[in-house]
């Protein structure tokens, strides 16, 4: 079965450094999302991306965060400067167009420890 | 800001009863509702959906009810397994398959 593949599964950085978490969607979907999960919290949206731009980003998605598919296959999350609070799971998930029957397709996830 | 509601952290049910989870909203505009099912350390999977032209929708031993005048959808299990142990997620969108995830319940099935 199709699966979405992240890495690294699990980031410990300093505060104020630069991260990026890595994505690869399954091949055939045209949309991309990152969500992130804060410890004991929910499951909250972050951006979804298609057509080579974001098409929708939440107000948790401010300057610091970006995201970028560079190469046709993977689908990049960067926070340039991280804070303690960016602690989370983040989950990279894929669709096709119909989405609202399929939902997504969620990867395992990467977590987050900001120092 | 709770456009999606899971009132109920959490549930035990005997293995072999029926399991219902309960999620409410508060957006009118929701149009599209999805379960997922999440494990420790796994990201959430996919478990049923539901559209507002619906008010229920089966697949195998889950069934989703939507009771749009109430704002209110349900998850049915049955009979559970002590396989369903796991976190579940209620979501709802709009048009733009943006979904805003309720809380979750976790769901405890006794053997």
């Amino acid at each position: 079965e199709p699966e979405v593949t992240q890495t690294p599964s699990h980031q410990v950085t300093q505060m104020g450094q630069e991260v990026i978490l890595r994505c690869v969607p399954i091949s055939n979907h045209l949309y991309f999302y990152w969500y992130r999960q804060i410890l004991g919290q929910k499951v909250e949206f972050l951006v979804s991306f298609y057509n080579n731009e974001i098409s929708e980003k939440s107000e948790i998605f401010d300057d610091q965060f970006s995201v970028e598919r560079p190469d046709g296959s993977n689908f990049t999350l960067k926070i340039r400067s991280t804070k303690l609070e960016d602690s989370a799971m983040y989950f990279c998930a894929s669709s096709e167009e119909s989405a609202a029957v399929y939902g997504y397709t969620f990867g395992s996830g990467t977590r987050l420890t900001v120092v | 800001d709770q456009q999606v509601k899971q009132n109920s952290p959490s549930l035990s049910v005997q293995e072999g009863r029926i399991s219902i989870l309960n999620c409410d909203y508060t957006n009118s505009m929701f149009d599209y509702f999805l379960w997922y099912k999440k494990y420790p350390a796994e990201g959430p999977t996919f478990l049923i959906s539901i559209s507002s032209i619906k008010d229920k929708n089966e697949d195998g031993r889950f069934t989703v009810f939507l009771n749009k005048s109430a704002k209110h959808l349900s998850l049915h299990i049955v009979p559970s397994q002590p396989g369903d142990s796991a976190v579940y997620f209620c979501a709802a969108s709009g048009k733009t398959y943006k979904y805003i995830f309720g809380t979750g319940t976790r769901l405890k099935v006794l053997a």
